[in-house]
């Protein structure tokens, strides 16, 4: 069964930190693979996509890396905001099952002041 | 570009009765919207795919004759929950792609349904 799996679950960073979030994949081959950042009570919003010939992709403070031989993906957030509060998923896209997308369970990020 | 609304953003019903639920694209034609379902801390789980003017295809342990889904044009889907109860109280998430490009899957906001 194809998964992606997150790490860490949780965290709690200090408001102008930066943090790294990963991200573990079996999805194979795959169309891309996707970060998105949800807020609670809100639909996901994308922060980046990258395809298999992709390593990196930035959205302002957000890069998202992508190790397609070892099957990881990490987003690395910089000088983090209050705003960055959310729960971000990591989402691969199954080339084999028609781009049918395997979520991630998320990280739950919160920034304190 | 690229916006998907959803009606209503949030509901609360009494059990037995019927909810449904909008989605839109706004600003782009979808051929085919998704819904998914999400429970608290959990991540999205999908429920449904539909293309315009085909029948749904859901996903194994989704009954059909709950949750129907209507794709009656390019640009609105809309989920009906039959008889809800409090069991079916979630957070309802339509997402469309976007013929050409990356397949990109883009969300609407959501709808928190309450079923007393």
């Amino acid at each position: 069964k194809n998964q992606v799996e997150q790490s860490p679950q949780s965290l709690i960073i200090l408001e102008g930190k930066n943090c790294t979030l990963q991200c573990n994949y079996t999805v194979s081959p795959f169309s891309n693979l996707r970060w998105y950042k949800q807020d609670t009570g809100r639909g996901p919003v994308s922060l980046t996509i990258m395809t298999f010939s992709e390593n990196t992709k930035s959205n302002g403070r957000y890069t998202a890396t992508l190790d397609a031989d070892t099957k990881q993906s990490s987003l690395h957030i910089t000088a983090s905001q209050l705003s960055d509060s959310a729960s971000y998923i990591c989402v691969v896209s199954d080339k084999a099952a028609g781009n049918k997308l395997t979520f991630g369970g998320g990280t739950r990020v919160l920034v304190k002041p | 570009g690229a916006v998907v609304s959803q009606h209503p953003s949030r509901v609360i019903c009494k059990s037995g009765t019927s909810v449904k639920i909008e989605c839109r694209s706004l600003d782009f034609q979808a051929t085919t919207m998704f819904w998914y379902r999400q429970f608290p801390k959990q991540s999205l789980m999908l429920m449904a795919t539909s293309n315009e003017g085909s029948k749904a295809t859901y996903e194994q342990g989704v009954e059909k004759d709950k949750f129907l889904i209507n794709h009656a044009s390019l640009t609105l889907s809309t989920l009906t929950v039959t008889s809800a109860h409090p069991e079916d109280s979630s957070f309802y998430i339509c997402s469309a792609s976007r013929p050409g490009g990356r397949d990109e899957q883009f969300f609407g906001p959501g709808t928190r349904l309450t079923v007393l």
